[in-house]
């Protein structure tokens, strides 16, 4: 594929529902990383997956948050019993090796907005 | 810590004025930094990056950063602005761990008067 690529673009769903997220990261690229873009908290990090090694999922807000990625390609973001300040762009990354130097290319996001 | 500010939330300048956006970095050890642009609705794309080789950086779009670690900042300028520069900028600093995460600055929104 050119690029990362994320769907659904637009989620709305309703408070206490469970919603997935998915990306595609640019083929070949091991490293796989999930940010979260919300009004008054900037950028931050959620969840980093990098080959077979365990996830680092330090950035997770709750345990209503997880991740996989599946066959070291695609990736779902599940949040579970949404809540209104879950609301924000949900931005996925990839890079080549996972080393500081390499870029991280970024997907369009996913907007969720929870009612 | 890690940590990066950007100065100013909002900067406005008119077409063909100088594009200066200010980011400052904390870092413990040898960062590796770099600016980001968001255009509407859009994801996030690299302007440049700095990764220890020239402190004088240029990236896209005709923008260009400095880093000075005696100022331990990585500001963005660009010379003359275009209407298309019109965006959020963000800066970011890479942490050495395991994980090589972002670690973005608050961002900073560019308007270009005509």
């Amino acid at each position: 594929g050119a690029g990362v690529s994320q769907s659904p673009s637009n989620k709305v769903t309703e408070k206490g529902k469970d919603v997935e997220l998915r990306c595609d990261p640019i083929s070949g690229h091991t490293a796989l990383y999930w940010y979260r873009q919300s009004l008054g908290q900037g950028l931050e990090f959620l969840i980093y997956f990098q080959g077979n090694s365990a996830p680092d999922k330090s950035g997770l807000p709750s345990d209503r948050f997880s991740a996989e990625r599946t066959g070291g390609s695609v990736s779902t973001l599940t949040i579970q019993r949404t809540q209104q300040e879950d609301s924000a762009v949900y931005l996925c990354a990839s890079s080549l090796e996972g080393t500081s130097s390499n870029e991280q290319f970024f997907g369009p996001g996913t907007r969720l907005t929870v009612l | 810590a890690q940590s990066v500010t950007q100065l100013g939330s909002h900067v406005s300048v008119s077409e063909g004025a100088l594009v200066l956006l200010r980011c400052n970095y904390s870092s413990s050890v040898p960062p590796y930094l770099f600016w980001y642009v968001q255009y509407p609705n859009q994801g996030l794309q690299l302007l440049l990056k700095y990764t220890s080789a020239a402190t004088l950086v240029k990236g896209i779009n005709g923008f260009e950063a400095e880093f000075k670690k005696s100022e331990t900042s990585f500001h963005l300028t660009k010379p003359s602005a275009h209407m298309s520069d019109a965006a959020e900028y963000f800066c970011a600093l890479l942490t050495y761990s395991s994980a090589s995460k972002i670690i973005f600055g608050s961002g900073t929104r560019l308007s270009i008067r005509p």
